[in-house]
């Protein structure tokens, strides 16, 4: 089961966007996680752009073909944590949910 | 509030057995499936397995199908994972989450699995 591929590492100032990809999304079953040093991971988006309460609208999803894509809008210094995507596989006989190798953020 | 908690890891020898035991509060257990995810040290994310919340439904990362087994008593708000047949490239935290459309919306603070000689 190949992990899905996310860039190692995404930067950004204050204020501005980034945008996160993650190739091998073959279903619409698509979930984002945000991991800071030490902490548990939080869900961000769920069914590649829902959001769960809580969560502020800087932070959308999409998916275009295989390619799942997460934007931090207007960048804070909280911001700055590790990103996961992960997306539930169809294979025959035992589906499975396979993670993204994470892309660190830094806020410059 | 939501919670989850593990239990039951610790060092192992390869080969070994081990069960995890995941205890929640704040929710209608038996309303909810059950994930368990695990992170290596200074690694990423991985799925392991899965149960649906009346327990007839479980999925399984392909590398641990036959060694882990997943189980739960909804009646004591109790989900447990089972690995035996336990290898070095298992040791990690075992985390348990909390079902929410395809995803994970509630996780617990982990147990850490060390399998070594």
């Amino acid at each position: 089961q190949s992990a899905l591929t996310q860039p190692p590492s995404a930067s950004g100032s204050p204020g501005q966007s980034v945008t996160l990809s993650c190739i091998g999304t073959g279903t619409h079953h698509v979930s984002w996680y945000q991991q800071h040093p030490g902490e548990v991971p939080r869900l961000l988006i769920y069914e590649i752009f829902k959001r769960p309460s809580g969560v502020p609208d800087r932070f959308s999803g999409s998916k275009s073909g295989n390619v799942a894509s997460l934007t931090i809008s207007g960048l804070q210094t909280d911001d700055e944590a590790d990103y996961y995507c992960c997306s539930y596989t169809f294979n025959t006989g035992n589906n499975y949910y396979v993670f993204g190798t994470g892309t660190k953020v830094t806020v410059l | 509030q939501v919670q989850l908690v593990e239990s039951g890891g610790g060092l192992v020898r390869p080969g070994g057995s081990l069960r995890l035991s995941c205890a929640t509060s704040g929710f209608i257990l038996s309303d909810f499936g059950i994930h368990w995810f695990r992170q290596a040290p200074g690694k990423g994310l991985e799925w392991v397995a899965y149960i649906q919340h009346d327990g007839n439904l479980r999925e399984y990362l392909p590398s641990v199908w036959g060694r882990f087994t997943v189980s739960r008593d909804n009646s004591k708000n109790m989900i447990y994972l089972h690995m035996s047949s336990l290898k070095p490239e298992d040791t990690a935290t075992y985390f348990c989450g909390k079902d929410y459309d395809y995803s994970s919306d509630q996780w617990g603070r982990g147990a850490l699995v060390t399998v070594s000689a």
